[in-house]
């Protein structure tokens, strides 16, 4: 049973760049049969999908956000990351790793506020 | 920018059963948009349902059906239950990238 665990600062200054780790337990994230995703909900709001990479380290991201956002693996360590890049209030949200979208991390609040 | 409309809320009695709906707005909705359901009940993770339009993962309950109707996918909940209250997501592929309906909250009453 794979299992995902986000992490990362809860609080974030405007203007500064979102930093957050996802490790992965119970599965690799070399095989070739999944992609990882980040997704995010504000509070109170719905889900919105961020991006994905695969094992081969190809990506897609929301083209809303593409020219802010990074996703990278860390294969030895079986850690995905996330960047967001300028951020502001409105990227306050609790942020989700997944595998596919079938397994789901339990989130992580992260608050941009200065 | 691509939007996916869902029904805002949707109230059904137990028992009884409910279709939400998942429109597009570049058209109608087919299987290669590859539709996905959610259920996320208050403070929890949302949970996988459906994928690639009607299949159920393992853990889904028999009750919950995806298909295509008309021009958009569709989620039935067959025999409602009162622990089927929650936000119901679905979620289009369209060409590299996934973009999340608005969610409809499903009131059982």
């Amino acid at each position: 049973q794979v299992q995902l665990q986000e992490s990362g600062p809860g609080l974030v200054k405007p203007s500064q760049t979102l930093s957050l780790t996802c490790t992965v337990s119970g599965g690799s994230l070399s095989s070739n049969y999944y992609y990882w995703s980040w997704i995010r909900q504000p509070a109170g709001k719905g889900l919105e999908w961020i991006g994905r990479i695969y094992a081969s380290g190809s990506t897609n991201y929301n083209p809303s956000l593409k020219s802010r956002v990074t996703i990278s693996l860390d294969t030895p360590k079986n850690q995905l990351s996330l960047k967001l890049s300028s951020v502001t209030a409105a990227d306050t949200a609790v942020y989700y790793c997944a595998r596919d979208f079938s397994d789901w991390g339990r989130g992580t609040l992260v608050t941009v506020s200065s | 920018q691509t939007v996916v409309t869902q029904e805002p809320s949707l109230t059904v009695s137990p028992g009884g059963t409910v279709t939400l709906t998942c429109a597009s707005s570049t058209g109608a909705v087919t299987g290669g948009y590859y539709p996905n359901w959610f259920q996320q009940k208050p403070g929890q993770t949302p949970r996988a349902l459906i994928f690639s339009t009607n299949n159920r993962h393992s853990w889904t309950p028999a009750r919950f059906s995806g298909s295509l109707l008309g021009d958009k996918a569709v989620l039935t909940v067959s025999g409602v239950q009162p622990e089927d209250e929650a936000d119901y997501y679905c979620l289009l592929y369209y060409s590299g990238a996934w973009v999340f309906g608005g969610g409809t909250k499903l009131t059982v009453l």
